[in-house]
């Protein structure tokens, strides 16, 4: 079965960090594009960060740009987002995504979500 | 960055009705837009890719249409496992970004 699984959430300080993983199984990791996406509690779904197959390319939402750091490791099939200086407007439900075959975006696979609570 | 609008904000309709969504980018995005469902409390389910392209498995009353700014999400026959939340997406370019979503329920 085709399936992520997110983890690393949980309640955190403003200031402080926390680094989310996602572990992909059922598929060939390493061929796809992957993503965080988050949605705020009662808001709607904002795009985080994204990482190509091979790790060449990272990109990062402005509202995270020099705070956030997305990694891979396809020898583990494991896709990681580094969060450090976190802020209360971070708060939300942090989903890692697929891309769809040898595209970058439209996500296909999307895990259960892990949530992050920044707040003192 | 690009902008991503929906129209409209919610609506409610009968069972066996026809929805229209619609969602605008402030640039042209030729179709690299996708459209997502969002049932309450579940993760977001790919319906639509390249404006068009309906996804393995997903309803045939689904359908998407458009390219540059404007495109449409139609659902041709609305069924009650079709209430939720519905956003559009560009993924033309980094930063992808989402529409505020359109909230689809039964009246």
């Amino acid at each position: 079965e085709v399936q992520l699984v997110e983890s690393g959430g949980g309640l955190v300080q403003p200031g402080k960090s926390l680094r989310l993983s996602c572990t992909a199984s059922g598929f060939i990791f390493g061929d796809y594009a992957m993503h965080w996406v988050r949605q705020a509690p009662g808001k709607g779904l904002e795009w985080v960060s994204s990482i190509r197959w091979n790790s060449g390319n990272m990109d990062y939402a402005d509202s995270v740009r020099g705070r956030f750091t997305i990694s891979r490791d396809n020898a583990k099939n494991s896709l990681y987002l580094q969060m450090n200086s976190l802020r209360a407007e971070d708060t939300a439900l942090y989903y890692c995504a697929r891309a769809r075959p040898t595209e970058w975006g439209a996500f296909d696979i999307w895990g259960q979500g892990t949530m992050v609570t920044v707040s003192s | 960055d690009i902008q991503m609008t929906q129209s409209p904000s919610s609506l409610s309709a009968s069972v066996g009705d026809r929805v229209t969504i619609t969602c605008r980018a402030s640039q042209g995005i030729d179709n690299y837009l996708a459209w997502y469902q969002q049932r309450p409390g579940k993760v977001p389910k790919l319906l639509i890719y390249a404006a068009s392209i309906l996804q393995l498995g997903v309803p045939s009353r689904f359908s998407g249409s458009g390219s540059g700014t404007d495109f449409t999400l139609i659902i041709s026959s609305l069924q009650p496992e079709d209430v939720a939340t519905y956003y559009c997406q560009n993924y033309d370019s980094a930063p992808s970004t989402f529409g505020p979503g359109t909230k689809v329920d039964i009246k």
